[in-house]
Formats: structure tokens, C-alpha cells, sequence
């Protein structure tokens, strides 16, 4: 039974740039949450989506955006980065408001 | 605004020890509290849970927390530590405000257990 999956692992981009980070959801879940986290911080929730909709965000700006596909797995995109977007991407899925979550190995964005 | 300390950022303990990573809370209604690791480069994984019931909670890999309403603390503990317990811990709480399950995570706290 695969856990979360997220890809790629690591990612380096220049400032300016757009990027786009994959994550498929634990078998049997259907919602999936995004979080950020900074070196030396804990999560940040970004935003969550069920049933292909953002059904809650965090205080980040409209620059972070998402998608979810009718087989669940999820997207964030990020457009015109930032250096203080460095940080570990975490995705975590959940079967609807049940609890806990299961979170994958994250993806390390460095952004130059 | 619901919220968790962790007031440590780091606490070393002896193998064969007891250890205790400690947690404290603010929330308005009935806490949804967690306990979460992670590992170099990796993920979180969940430990343990209290949400309602007795006030110690037993996990996984022998960790246990005890839930303590009038200090509003929820701290982790393990009987006798091991090394490959050395890792980040990070307490949470589910977001009450909300219509889903949105954690507030802590600051972490880095435990190193020497052998």
C-alpha cells in the first residue's frame, strides 16, 4: 500500500520562475493538503483541496495555486519566485476531515 | 487564535532514559492534539493523537503523551530512549476555525539521545 508520493524530490529554480510540484495521495484518500516548511520552522499550512476544490487557504499569497485531478492526486504551483519560497514542500492526504494526516517525504525547493 | 509552544529546541536524554519532549496549547473549544517526527530529509510521521478519553495516549514505537487540561500541556514521553530516537518533533493542533483538518504545527523540538 503506497504512502503519499511527491515529486521531484529536490528542485532548483532562479527567481522569476514558475514551478510545479506533484503529489498523489495515500491509496484511499481523497483530500490533500499542502504545507511549507522554512529551515529550523514547523509546517505552514498553504491550502487544502477535496473534490477538485481549494476548500481552505492559508497567509500565503495568490502566487501559490493549486489543482486537484478527478484521481485525487494534487498539484502546487508556485509563479514568480521568491527567494523566501526556499523550503520543503510537504503534501498530506487524508480520507475527507478524518484524522491524521500521512504526509509525504516532501520535495526541497531551492531557489537561487 | 488557537496555537502550540514547544519551549525546548532541543532536549538531550541518555539512551535507556526517560525522556519527555514538552508541548503547551491555546485553543477556545476541545483540543485535537498530535504528535509528529521527522527524520533527516524526510517526511512527518505520525506518532499519536489525543482527542477525547483517557489522558495518556499510547503511540507508536513506545511513545506515549499525557494530555493535561488545567496546564493546557501535552507532553511526549518514552519510557527508556533509544538512539535512533534522535530526531524532530513537532507537536499540533487541528485548526478549530475551519471546516477541515488543517494542523497548527509547533516550532519543533530536536531530540538527541547519546548512547
Amino acid at each position: 500500500d503506497a504512502g503519499v508520493t511527491q515529486s521531484p524530490t529536490h528542485l532548483i529554480k532562479t527567481r522569476g520562475q514558475q514551478v510545479t510540484l506533484r503529489c498523489s495521495p495515500k491509496s484511499g484518500h481523497d483530500t490533500v493538503s499542502w504545507y511549507q516548511q522554512a529551515l529550523g520552522q514547523g509546517p505552514q499550512f498553504i491550502f487544502q483541496y477535496y473534490e477538485e476544490e481549494e476548500r481552505q487557504r492559508g497567509n500565503f499569497p495568490d502566487r501559490f495555486s493549486g489543482h486537484q485531478f478527478p484521481n485525487y492526486s494534487s498539484e502546487l504551483n508556485v509563479n514568480a519566485l521568491l527567494l523566501g519560497d526556499s523550503a520543503l514542500y510537504l503534501c498530506a492526504s487524508s480520507f475527507a476531515d478524518s484524522s491524521p494526516l500521512h504526509f509525504g517525504n516532501g520535495t526541497r525547493l531551492t531557489v537561487t | 487564535a488557537q496555537s502550540v509552544a514547544q519551549p525546548e529546541d532541543q532536549v538531550n536524554v541518555a539512551e535507556g532514559n526517560p525522556l519527555t519532549v514538552k508541548c503547551t496549547y491555546s485553543v477556545s473549544g476541545n483540543p485535537y492534539l498530535f504528535w509528529y517526527v521527522q527524520y533527516p530529509n524526510r517526511g512527518l510521521q505520525f506518532l499519536l493523537k489525543y482527542i477525547t478519553g483517557d489522558n495518556l495516549v499510547k503511540g507508536s514505537y513506545g511513545f506515549e503523551a499525557e494530555f493535561n487540561k488545567s496546564q493546557t500541556s501535552f507532553h511526549l514521553k518514552k519510557p527508556s530512549a533509544l538512539v535512533s530516537d534522535s530526531a524532530l518533533y513537532f507537536c499540533a493542533v487541528r485548526d478549530e476555525g475551519g471546516a477541515t483538518n488543517k494542523l497548527i504545527f509547533g516550532t519543533g523540538t530536536l531530540l538527541a539521545v547519546q548512547p
